[in-house]
């Protein structure tokens, strides 16, 4: 089965500081899909940024990037730039291709911004 | 174009009693998933529809929990009885197609519903 790790439970972040949000997986596919989704109180998930596994680029979306480590089975998530609209909790997710369209999510991060 | 409704918001109920969530999913989705989020952790599979179909229920607890999706849209799932460790939030999630193809499409989640069990 596939686990997403998340080792962070919180982090805190200055406004206007960038933060790194780590997430691990473990997998034996090799095609896959690996997600970032923000919960706000609201507790809507929110759709950060998206990575193909194919693809060898690191997504990006205006102030959010991914560090994505195919081989080692790791993919980041870094805030530039971060805004008090960015606390939330984050959560990395894994999606099969193959079969069906399940989630796997990690615990999640509390993310913190200190005005 | 609207998003996924859920109702209730919240809902409190005592162990033992029985309680139904309802979802809305986007117009068109033919697939539609119940998430099960206990607090600290991430949302966790409990089914998944194709239209009115059951594509996977391995993780739903069959003994108190049931879904239902009539018609291919709105669908149910039911509690009973209820339990303290079903204390969380029940999130409702659908997409445009199952499989490859639907690789370029993201989910939509609705807002979810709080249940506290006491």
């Amino acid at each position: 089965a596939q686990t997403v790790t998340q080792s962070q439970p919180e982090m805190s972040v200055q406004e206007a500081e960038t933060v790194t949000l780590s997430c691990t997986y473990d997998t034996s596919e090799s095609d896959y899909y690996l997600f970032w989704y923000k919960q706000p109180p609201s507790r809507q998930m929110i759709l950060v940024i998206r990575q193909e596994a194919y693809k060898q680029q690191n997504a990006t979306e205006n102030r959010f990037s991914v560090n994505f480590q195919k081989a080692a089975k790791s993919f980041s998530l870094k805030i530039s730039d971060s805004q008090l609209g960015d606390a939330a909790m984050y959560f990395c997710a894994y999606r099969r291709t193959n079969t069906g369209n399940q989630f796997y999510f990690g615990t999640g991060t509390s993310l913190t911004v200190i005005p | 174009e609207a998003g996924v409704a859920q109702s209730p918001r919240y809902k409190i109920i005592e162990k033992r009693q029985s309680v139904a969530f309802w979802c809305n999913p986007i117009s068109g989705h033919a697939t539609l998933y119940w998430y099960q989020q206990i607090l600290g952790q991430g949302p966790k599979l409990l089914i998944q529809f194709q239209n009115n179909g059951v594509v996977d229920d391995s993780q739903l607890p069959k003994d108190r929990f049931s879904a239902e999706r009539l018609k291919g849209v709105d669908s149910t799932l039911k509690i009973q009885p209820a339990k303290l460790e079903d204390s969380a939030v029940y999130l409702c999630a659908s997409s445009s197609l199952a499989g490859p193809a639907n690789k370029n499409y993201g989910y939509t989640f609705g807002s979810g519903t709080r249940l506290t069990v006491v």
